[in-house]
C-alpha cells in the first residue's frame, strides 16, 4: 500500500539553525501538506501546496518556514533559523482527488 | 479557538465492549468529517470519514455518526480489541473551501483484555 514517507524520524538542532523535514507524497497525489503536533497539544495546519505554489498558510507558518517540491517528489519544509518553539512533531500529508489527507509517520524535531 | 473539540482526553473500556468517541463542532462551514487513528511515534491514520449529507458511516468494526443540528458526531467502535489502543483524533474541512483539516485534541482510548 502506497505511504507517505518522512526523513528524518528525529532532527535535534541549535537555536538558530536552519533545518529541512523532507516528505515523499504519495506518487499519484497533487496536494501536498505541513502540519505539526507541539507536545500535547493538537495537530495544527502549517501549510497546504498545490501545483507548485502554496495554497494557504496558517499564522504559524511566518517567514522563517518556506516550502518546495524541488524534484517533483520530494516535498520539503525549511525552518531558516530555529526557536525553541519550534521543537514539535512535524507531520506531511498528501491527497489526491478527495478530501482524505494521508500523513506520514513525523519528525521530531528538538531545538536545544 | 476551538472549532473542533474532543471533550474527553481519555477513555477506557474492556475487550468486546462498545468504544464511543465524541467529537463536537462549532464552525457550521465544516461539511466534511474525519476519525484519524494514533499510535506513538506514529502519524494519524486515516480511519473512516463521513459528508454532512449523511448521518452514518459504516465500515467493518467502525461506525461514525452525524448530528449536523447539533454539530456532533461520534465513533463507534463494536466490539473494541485491544490493538484499538490508540489516540483518536477528530478533524473536520470545508469541502471546496480551506484545504485544512482542523483537529481536536484527541481521546486516548485503552481497551482492556
Amino acid at each position: 500500500e502506497p505511504e507517505v514517507t518522512q526523513t528524518p524520524s528525529h532532527q535535534v538542532t541549535q537555536m538558530g539553525q536552519e533545518v529541512i523535514l523532507r516528505c515523499v507524497p504519495i506518487s499519484n497525489h497533487l496536494y501536498f501538506y505541513w502540519y505539526r503536533q507541539i507536545l500535547g497539544q493538537k495537530v495544527e495546519f502549517l501549510v497546504s501546496f498545490y501545483n507548485n505554489e502554496i495554497s494557504e498558510k496558517s499564522e504559524i507558518f511566518d517567514d522563517q518556514f518556506s516550502v518546495e517540491r524541488p524534484d517533483g517528489s520530494n516535498f520539503t519544509l525549511k525552518i531558516r533559523s530555529t526557536k525553541l518553539e519550534d521543537s514539535a512533531m512535524y507531520f506531511c500529508a498528501s491527497m489526491g482527488w478527495g478530501e482524505t489527507q494521508y500523513f506520514g509517520p513525523g519528525t521530531r524535531l528538538l531545538v536545544l | 479557538d476551538q472549532q473542533v473539540k474532543q471533550n474527553s482526553p481519555s477513555l477506557s473500556v474492556q475487550e468486546g465492549r462498545i468504544s464511543i468517541l465524541n467529537c463536537d463542532y462549532t464552525n457550521s462551514m465544516f461539511d466534511y468529517f474525519l476519525w484519524y487513528k494514533k499510535y506513538p511515534a506514529e502519524g494519524p491514520t486515516f480511519l473512516i470519514s463521513i459528508s454532512s449529507i449523511k448521518d452514518k458511516n459504516e465500515d467493518g468494526r467502525f461506525t461514525v455518526f452525524l448530528n449536523k443540528s447539533a454539530k456532533h458526531l461520534s465513533l463507534h467502535i463494536v466490539p473494541s480489541q485491544p490493538g484499538d489502543s490508540a489516540v483518536y483524533f477528530c478533524a473536520a474541512i470545508t469541502q471546496g473551501g480551506s484545504e485544512k483539516l482542523v483537529f481536536g485534541k484527541g481521546t486516548k482510548l485503552t481497551v482492556n483484555p
